[in-house]
């Protein structure tokens, strides 16, 4: 089942703007993980955040995560018009390999030149 | 390391056929491996999960008899779809997990496949 909600559902802006995307889930979780998909490509694994964990960074690329909200979101500064893409964020209950993620519903970002 | 393969990458198809989609983790081994599918500007959803040597668990909604699942190493599972219909038509996804590591999935590239 799906739990994740994404917002907004689409997005464009102007290369150099920062694009903030958020993410809402339903149930307890381990770990949020970000991913952004290119149209009609696999998914490429951006950042995990582990529950007992607020904020992350990873190069132009910030998530936090609100477990008291059940939130997280995604942002990403400078944009280039290759950051075009879909972007999902994805849970699990696990605490391994093992157990499925759920993924959200999905942000579609484009970045104009 | 962790790189998952699908094969083949896009495959068109008659409706009533039969269509195999092969899923293999290249330099791991992955106890368990899960299947995605994904319809036109939607997000992926979970319709199974496979098990080494043991039978496939299936979401709801999903017919097991339709996507048939094996996954008889632990480096390969697969995917057949009976019967395709044009409805079948959608971007198939697995990935791996990988044995002893927390946290991490790895995903194929995905699968297109078009019944026409």
């Amino acid at each position: 089942s799906q739990q994740g909600e994404e917002d907004p559902q689409a997005l464009s802006i102007q290369e150099g703007e920062n694009a903030t995307m958020n993410c809402s889930y339903k149930t307890s979780i381990n770990n949020l993980q970000w991913y952004r998909q290119n149209s009609g490509r696999g998914l490429v694994h951006l950042i995990l955040i582990r529950s007992n964990e607020r904020e992350k960074h990873s190069g132009r690329l910030r998530v936090t995560l609100d477990t008291s909200k059940k939130s997280s979101s995604l942002l990403i500064t400078a944009s280039r018009a290759a950051d075009t893409a879909s972007y999902f964020c994805a849970t699990d209950e696990g605490n391994s390999g093992n157990t499925p993620l759920v993924f959200g519903k999905g942000t579609r970002l484009s970045v104009i030149a | 390391g962790a790189v998952v393969s699908q094969h083949p990458s896009w495959v068109i198809c008659k409706s009533g056929t039969s269509v195999k989609i092969e899923c293999r983790s290249l330099d791991f081994q992955a106890t368990t491996m899960f299947w995605y599918r994904q319809f036109p500007k939607q997000s992926l959803m979970l319709m199974a999960t496979s098990n080494e040597g043991s039978k496939a668990t299936y979401e709801q909604g999903v017919e097991k008899d339709k996507f048939l699942i094996n996954h008889a190493s632990l480096t390969l599972s697969t995917l057949t779809v009976t019967s395709a219909h044009p409805e079948d038509s959608s971007f198939y996804i697995c990935s791996a997990g990988r044995a002893g590591k927390a946290r991490e999935q790895y995903f194929g590239p995905g699968t297109r496949l078009t019944v026409t």
